[in-house]
């Protein structure tokens, strides 16, 4: 199981640019949850998905930011006409739809992501 | 709504123990979990409770008490490489088995 694999680990936009994070989740977990973190501060949530969903966007900037996780292929975290205010880290965590214990979500190991 | 409460900031002395509380209100409760994030690397699982009482990991221990909405992990013998995030998670009890997300409790740790 190779756990959550989030791609690319950096990643340097222009301002005005596309950026593009993504996020494939362990084998068999059907959550995905993305988080920012600027420097020295916490995680903030962002979005939880689950296939072909939006379950919970409440953190998730209107304008500018979406995401998505197709039926096939990993979960998109994109970002419209990136601003020097989003240079951040983001996180994705994966879990299963189940509860009970060796239930945790997994986090991957983050894109850095540095606007210029 | 949902929310879960962690203090900000702590600050503890090498050696000494440490409590950091975590409060949640939920639309009901299927397990809380306990993460540790060091600065600039991925948070990592560290205990789960899903009854009430006190779940021990060596240097490590997690209580939880589903009647007060609270939980607590205690560090002891504190050691300098413990200074990071503590997060506190609780999945709730519907059909989406969703976790909600505490801010987090940055803990520094002094000589």
């Amino acid at each position: 199981n190779a756990g959550v694999m989030q791609n690319p680990r950096h990643l340097v936009r222009r301002r005005g640019q596309e950026a593009r994070l993504r996020c494939s989740p362990m084998k068999g977990h059907s959550h995905v949850y993305w988080y920012r973190q600027l420097p020295e501060e916490g995680l903030k949530f962002m979005v939880y998905l689950q296939k072909e969903n939006i379950i919970d966007e409440s953190g998730m900037p209107k304008e500018r930011f979406s995401a998505e996780f197709p039926k096939e292929g990993p979960s998109i975290l994109r970002i419209q006409q990136v601003v020097r205010g989003d240079s951040a880290a983001y996180f994705c965590a994966s879990s299963p739809q189940q509860g009970g214990s060796d239930t945790e979500a997994f986090f991957g190991q983050g894109t850095r992501l540095t606007v210029v | 709504g949902q929310n879960i409460d962690q203090p900000t900031e702590m600050t503890a002395t090498e050696g000494a123990i440490v409590q950091i509380n975590c409060t949640y209100q939920t639309s009901g409760f299927n397990g809380l979990f306990w993460y540790q994030q060091h600065a600039g690397e991925a948070p990592t699982f560290l205990s789960y409770n899903v009854l009430d009482g006190l779940e021990e990991k060596g240097r490590f221990s997690s209580f939880l008490s589903r009647s007060k909405g609270y939980s607590y992990l205690l560090l002891k013998e504190l050691q300098m490489k413990d200074s990071a995030s503590y997060l506190c998670a609780v999945r709730v009890l519907d059909s989406n088995y969703q976790l909600i997300w505490g801010a987090g409790t940055k803990l520094i740790i002094k000589p």
